[in-house]
């Protein structure tokens, strides 16, 4: 089982929907989750920086994070043409041990029709 | 240009030649990482540097590849006798410190081995 698990997609929707994207992680160690978006052929850029279980919530984008389900959400609201884009999920432990490792997923990849 | 600068943006060589990368992290910045990131494998860990130390470099794939960073700031990967499976975009990150900071990644580069 990979630590930490995200769907390919494609996800394709229409301007203006809701968009959901998740992983799920086997690792209960893992305390600090990440969203970074990464457009073709550019480096990630961090979206989301949240500790242990929660909401947090930045204009259109909301993480939420379900450390008992050991599940995390990306919530991106009135998506627009300019959100589509490759979603990585990222996760790193707590403090003490190699807490600067990010472990990723895979990622999604996003694509918001006109 | 505040960012993580990386260079060359693309790379193409023969097998069997060495390479070097280059990564130029955020100013002030006393953490740096090199992530690789492949298909079908996503985004790997594979060395950190804390100034210019680098206490874990458990993510290079072999001892093919090495790395340093002079001066705390810029710092270069390098790959000798290079095998078709090296080929791969090469990111570099930085953050403010070692631990749970926010990394922030340059926009890579991309490697082929012919």
């Amino acid at each position: 089982q990979k630590e930490v698990e995200q769907d390919p997609g494609p996800l394709s929707v229409p301007e203006g929907a809701i968009v959901s994207l998740n992983c799920t992680y086997s690792n209960s160690a893992f305390q600090y989750f990440m969203w970074y978006r990464q457009y073709s052929r550019k480096g990630p850029e961090l979206l989301m920086y949240t500790y242990s279980s929660g909401n947090k919530e930045d204009g259109r984008f909301t993480a939420q994070v379900d450390k008992s389900s050991k599940y995390i959400s990306l919530f991106i609201r009135d998506s627009q043409p300019s959100d589509s884009a490759t979603y990585l999920c990222a996760m790193s432990l707590g403090q003490g041990g190699s807490n600067y490792k990010l472990t990723f997923g895979k990622g999604t990849l996003l694509t918001v029709n006109p | 240009g505040a960012g993580v600068s990386q260079s060359p943006s693309n790379k193409v060589t023969e097998k069997g030649k060495d390479v070097e990368l280059r990564c130029d992290p955020i100013s002030g910045h006393t953490a740096l990482y090199w992530y690789r990131q492949s298909l079908g494998q996503g985004l790997e860990f594979l060395i950190y540097f804390q100034g210019n130390s680098a206490p874990d470099k458990s993510g290079l794939p072999s001892d093919r590849f090495s790395a340093e960073r002079t001066g705390g700031s810029v710092s270069t990967l390098t790959i000798q006798r290079t095998q078709q499976e090296d080929s791969a975009v090469y990111l570099c990150a930085s953050s403010r410190q070692g631990g749970n900071q926010p990394q922030h990644f340059g926009d890579g580069t991309r490697l082929s081995i012919l």
